[in-house]
């Protein structure tokens, strides 16, 4: 059960939209799409998931393509303590399994 | 709101002897999971409860077990500490719901030195 593929790092300037990509190309159409970010050491924290459809919360957007295989999460306005690691997980059952995540700076 | 508390957040042990890290889920969710983080790891899946039943397990250590009581807190119990399992635990509970998949949330972790 392959995880997702997301970048190392990415860096984004303060008050500026931040657009993590996430490749699931071996998603299954019961499985749907988290993310989730830690902020140094402290514990995972939910930002938003879906299924097919794109989604839209308080924290963030997701954007997934029409044929699943990959998404967007896109934060508005990335603030500097929007700098953390953000997980793209692949869920299908109870269970989450984290990969490496794209480590996201903020820049003032 | 109320949180996943989780206790100590900060534990001490001396190579070969034992701890227990507990876990207490944001009322009314009946679904307990425990994770391993080693420093610059990843959080590893180790088990999972789920009403009082374990549901999943990961790659949890035949040192190690874990339980969750009638009032759904959970505990980890970690016999024969080495220098490799100094790590965070972090606990998350969540509310299963039949049919569609409900979000995890995480407690602020149990951060665990065997010296």
């Amino acid at each position: 059960d392959a995880k997702t593929t997301q970048p190392t790092s990415m860096d984004c300037a303060e008050g500026r939209a931040a657009n993590l990509p996430c490749n699931h190309s071996t998603i299954s159409g019961n499985e749907y799409v988290y993310w989730y970010r830690q902020i140094h050491s402290q514990g995972p924290q939910y930002i938003i998931h879906g299924l097919k459809n794109n989604e839209t919360n308080e924290m963030a957007s997701l954007i997934i393509t029409e044929d699943r295989k990959s998404s967007t999460l896109i934060l508005p306005h990335a603030t500097l303590r929007d700098t953390a690691v953000y997980y793209c997980i692949k869920r299908w059952t109870e269970k989450l399994v984290f990969g490496k995540g794209t480590k996201l700076t903020v820049n003032p | 709101a109320a949180g996943v508390i989780q206790s100590p957040r900060h534990l001490i042990k001396e190579k070969r002897e034992t701890a227990t890290l507990k876990c207490y889920p944001i009322p009314r969710h009946d679904t307990v999971y425990w994770y391993q983080q080693g420093p610059g790891q990843d959080p590893q899946f180790l088990i999972s409860f789920y009403e009082k039943m374990q549901s999943d397990k990961g790659s949890i250590p035949d040192r190690f077990s874990a339980q969750q009581f009638s009032d759904y807190h959970s505990e980890l119990n970690m016999s024969s500490l080495e220098l490799g399992d100094s790590a965070l635990y972090f606990c998350a509970s969540s509310l299963r719901n039949r049919g569609r998949k409900t979000e995890a949330f995480f407690g602020q972790g149990t951060r665990l030195t065997v010296v």
